[in-house]
């Protein structure tokens, strides 16, 4: 079984919409959580980073981690053809090295 | 903003090659890590790497691969011998504590293995 999973799509909604990307994850042990945002060939973005369960907001951004079904939410509010990328999310591993489990990434268009 | 820089942007190489890969890690951060994304797979952990000795390396870092902070600002990522299923991009990342924390990534070293 895979650490953590994510759909990679693609996902393909006009602007303006509410755009909902989710992970799975299945060690329990996993406290923190981030969405990274990733251009084509660039880098990892960081977007958002939360603690065990609940939401976290940031502008257009919001964040939800509920620990009791294993499930991490990005919601991305009134979407702009600029949030069109993939969007990957992580969890530290439960050995306290540092070490990021990413899951596959969700590749995201939002069309004008 | 504080950024991590790599270079190369790309590196191209002929199989059994040595390359080394270079990372400038945020300045205050102590703690710093190499992942890979084979193209169209996903992000893939290392090494992990603190007070000039390694804190925990996955089973793709195998004896091939070596890192190094030569000098208190740089740290590389060495890779002796090159394969063909080397090609990826290689990204570092650094923290400033240990385990959860934000880890930054750097744009990338794209290695193609010819």
């Amino acid at each position: 079984q895979k650490e953590v999973e994510q759909d990679p799509g693609p996902l393909s909604v006009p602007e303006g919409a509410i755009v909902s990307l989710n992970c799975t994850y299945s060690n329990s042990a996993f406290q923190y959580f981030m969405w990274y945002r990733q251009y084509s060939r660039k880098g990892p973005e960081l977007l958002m980073y939360t603690y065990s369960s609940g939401n976290k907001e940031d502008g257009r951004f919001t964040a939800q981690v509920d620990k009791s079904s294993k499930y991490i939410s990005l919601f991305i509010r009134d979407s702009q053809p600029s949030d069109s990328a993939t969007y990957l999310c992580a969890a530290h591993g439960s050995s306290n090295t540092g070490k990021l489990i990413f899951g596959q990434g969700t590749t995201l268009q939002v069309k004008p | 903003e504080p950024e991590v820089t790599q270079t190369p942007s790309h590196q191209v190489t002929q199989m059994g090659q040595e390359v080394i890969l270079r990372c400038v890690p945020i300045s205050n951060h102590l703690y710093f890590y190499w992942y890979r994304q084979i193209l169209g797979q996903k992000v893939e952990f290392l090494v992990s790497f603190y007070n000039n000795e390694i804190s925990e390396k996955s089973e793709i870092f195998d004896d091939q691969f070596s890192v190094e902070r030569p000098d208190g600002s740089n740290f590389t990522l060495k890779i002796r011998s090159t394969k063909l299923e080397d090609s990826a991009m290689y990204f570092c990342a650094s923290s400033q504590r240990q385990g959860e924390t934000e880890a930054f990534f750097g744009q990338g070293t794209r290695l193609t293995v010819v």
